[in-house]
């Protein structure tokens, strides 16, 4: 049992180039969610999966997609990339557990630090 | 809209002491979940505890306990017994709890905790 694993886990990108941060998780979690975190801050949402199929924004979506073709997989593409998306990207997944205690606790994966230049 | 706060930049403790870490919360959400994540120097996010909004105990996990006061809109974390292994950087986190929503996660913007020998 890997929990959620995440690759790479450096990357250096120079500006409009284009990459996918890989995300993976062999708990069987329906939610799965990527974060950036800049310097001294806590973690932002970009976008998040509650199953197969279905994806949304969250709080930063913009210059990012997702998809989530599969339960175990959600990769993160950037499409243009920008100086300002330089940041440590986490993804996370939890159960949709309802009200059972502590049953949506979200996991989190390594991370990837991405540079743009 | 969901806001965290953590007032305390940085904190320091004595080995083998107690140490008190703070966190308000704001939410208009009727029920939310309230965590708290332990990130060390090697970069990762890893999950302490959690508080459900409708528990009426508060939470303990091992050295940590979740001091919950829904009145205040606070959810302190208590270490106790600091070792030097604690140093990290501590999170405060919320989410909405309701079937099958989003599980976004708010969150602070962090205490630096440092364990003095």
């Amino acid at each position: 049992n890997a929990g959620v694993t995440q690759t790479p886990k450096f990357q250096v990108l120079k500006t409009g180039q284009s990459m996918t941060l890989q995300c993976a998780q062999d708990m069987n979690h329906e939610y799965m969610s990527w974060y950036r975190q800049d310097p001294g801050m806590g973690l932002r949402l970009i976008h998040y999966s509650v199953g197969a199929g279905i994806t949304d924004q969250g709080e930063v979506p913009n210059g990012y997609n997702v998809s989530r073709s599969t339960t175990e997989d959600f990769p993160l593409r950037l499409l243009s990339a920008a100086p300002s998306q330089t940041s440590v990207y986490f993804c996370a997944s939890s159960r949709l557990g309802g009200r059972a205690l502590g049953a949506d606790t979200q996991y989190f994966g390594p991370g990837t630090r991405l540079t743009v230049l | 809209a969901q806001k965290i706060t953590q007032t305390q930049p940085g904190m320091f403790v004595q080995e083998k002491e107690a140490v008190t870490l703070d966190c308000t919360y704001d939410t208009s959400d009727p029920s939310y979940g309230l965590f708290w994540y332990k990130q060390p120097s090697s970069g990762e996010m890893i999950f302490l505890i959690y508080q459900g909004s409708y528990d009426q105990q508060n939470a303990t996990e091992g050295r940590y306990s979740l001091n919950f006061q829904k009145a205040r809109k606070s959810a302190n974390l208590v270490i106790s017994a600091s070792q030097l292994g604690d140093s990290a950087m501590y999170f405060c986190a919320m989410s909405p709890i309701s079937s099958g929503s989003a599980r976004q996660l708010t969150f602070g913007s962090g205490t630096q905790l440092t364990v003095l020998p």
